[in-house]
């Protein structure tokens, strides 16, 4: 059984520039969800991806969207990279849209903006 | 607005005793909490969880005390092994949501 994987592992970008994350999920699970890690912080929910579609956001801009594919894995794109965008990206998969399901989580991909 | 605070940003325990990791929410809508814990260079790992219908949960070296009353949780661990040595984060939900808050995390030191 393969866990998350999450691609680049460490990415650096400039200002105004446009980022691709990717997420591999865990074998058997069709839920998707992004959460963002800045410095210091917990990491907060950004959108959740189920059956191809987005299934509820967080307070975050229309700058960061996302796919997710028929195998079920996932992309994170930001536009438009702000400072602030610089966190720990963290994508995590589980068998359902619901928190009581537990959720299986990535390295992370650590984006750092100039 | 922060509506789960882990107040203890850090915490050291000598290795046998008791580690008492602190965790409060202000959404009384809330009614599933989770304990995830954190290795450097890895991701979040789901360690405990905890209903609202329940006021102890017990895995193990693990339990979880929920105080709905006073909005707060916490998570025991007995006795604390280096090996515990990671940041725990305190997390809340509410049923049929689908994502959790997260508190800013505790980093637990179990000293040898």
């Amino acid at each position: 059984e393969t866990g998350v994987t999450q691609s680049p592992t460490h990415l650096i970008k400039t200002r105004g520039q446009q980022v691709t994350l990717r997420c591999s999920s865990q074998s058997g699970h069709n839920t998707v969800s992004w959460y963002q890690q800045a410095l210091g912080q917990g990491p907060q929910f950004i959108f959740q991806y189920y059956r191809e579609e987005e299934n509820g956001r967080g307070n975050f801009p229309p700058r960061f969207s996302g796919l997710q594919f028929p195998n079920y894995s996932s992309e994170l794109n930001v536009n438009a990279l702000e400072l602030d965008d610089s966190a720990l990206y963290l994508c995590a998969s589980s068998q359902d849209t619901f928190n009581t399901g537990e959720l299986f989580f990535g390295e992370g991909s650590r984006l750092t903006v100039l | 607005d922060q509506q789960v605070k882990q107040n203890s940003p850090s915490l050291s325990v000598q290795e046998g005793r008791i580690s008492i990791l602190n965790c409060d929410y202000t959404n009384s809508m809330f009614d599933y909490f989770l304990w995830y814990k954190k290795y450097p260079a890895e991701g979040p790992t789901f360690l405990i969880s905890i209903s609202s219908i329940k006021d102890k949960n017990e895995d193990g070296r693990f339990t979880v005390f929920l105080n709905k009353s006073a909005k707060h949780l916490s998570l025991h661990i007995v006795p604390s092994q280096p090996g515990d040595s990671a940041v725990y984060f305190c997390a809340a939900s509410r049923t049929g949501a689908n994502n959790l808050f997260f508190g800013t995390g505790t980093r637990l030191t179990v000293i040898p």
